[in-house]
């Protein structure tokens, strides 16, 4: 887990706030994710970045807006959102993007929407 | 759309008893691999296996791959307590990247 770090690791927001969460990734590869987990549902894949560009929308809602400044650095920028948001966000890289490449993921940060 | 899905949803063993998990899916794959997640955690690679590959072993992980019928298992050997965790299956499509994941099974170790 140490390879790839997320912050903060609990986060509880207004559906008026505007926050950020955060991810480094320190094994030196190209490709970083971001995931939606919900109990009991399948993890869901929102946005993916390659050589810190974006390849993949998953039809995720205008108010989630990532951003990759770097092949190390990834955020989620986070605004008026819903209960139903509520979820832990997961991030996580590959050394490529493809179809051979093992995932590697933080300890995901725990998002509470009042 | 849930391509894995991981039979049964929920385990209880005893330590040493060993614990066989099923992924099943439903589109030709490229390769299928085995997550492991501590409660509230990020998740952990445990295996891939190819699709040419019919059954492939790590430590105390044994998993099988049977294109024919579209599943894979996961055996564990000896279990013990720090086994206890939710396991997820994730398959990669012969036509596209993403990984494509199941709902999990979760999986406790009675010590």
């Amino acid at each position: 887990e140490t390879g790839v770090t997320q912050t903060p690791r609990h986060l509880v927001m207004g559906m008026t706030n505007k926050k950020s969460l955060k991810c480094e990734q320190h094994l030196g590869h190209n490709a970083m994710y971001w995931y939606k987990q919900s109990a009991k549902k399948p993890l869901e894949l929102m946005f993916v970045y390659n050589f810190k560009e974006q390849t993949e929308n998953n039809s995720v809602p205008s108010r989630f807006s990532p951003e990759c400044p770097n092949s190390s650095h990834l955020f989620l920028h986070l605004h008026t959102l819903q209960p139903e948001d509520s979820a832990l966000y997961l991030c996580a890289s590959s050394q490529e993007l493809g179809i051979v490449y093992e995932q590697y993921f933080g300890p995901g940060t725990r998002l509470t929407v009042t | 759309s849930q391509q894995g899905e991981e039979d049964p949803q929920a385990l209880s063993i005893q330590e040493g008893e060993n614990a066989t998990m099923n992924c099943s899916y439903k589109t030709s794959i490229n390769n299928l691999q085995w997550y492991r997640q501590n409660s509230g955690r990020g998740l952990v690679h445990l295996i891939l296996i190819r699709s040419n590959e019919r059954e492939k072993h790590s430590g105390r992980l044994r998993v099988t791959l049977d294109t024919s019928k579209k599943s894979s298992s996961l055996l564990i050997t000896a279990s013990r307590a720090a086994d206890t965790a939710s396991y997820f299956c994730a398959t990669v499509p012969d036509s596209n990247y993403q990984l494509i994941w199941g709902a999990g099974t979760k999986l406790i170790i009675k010590p």
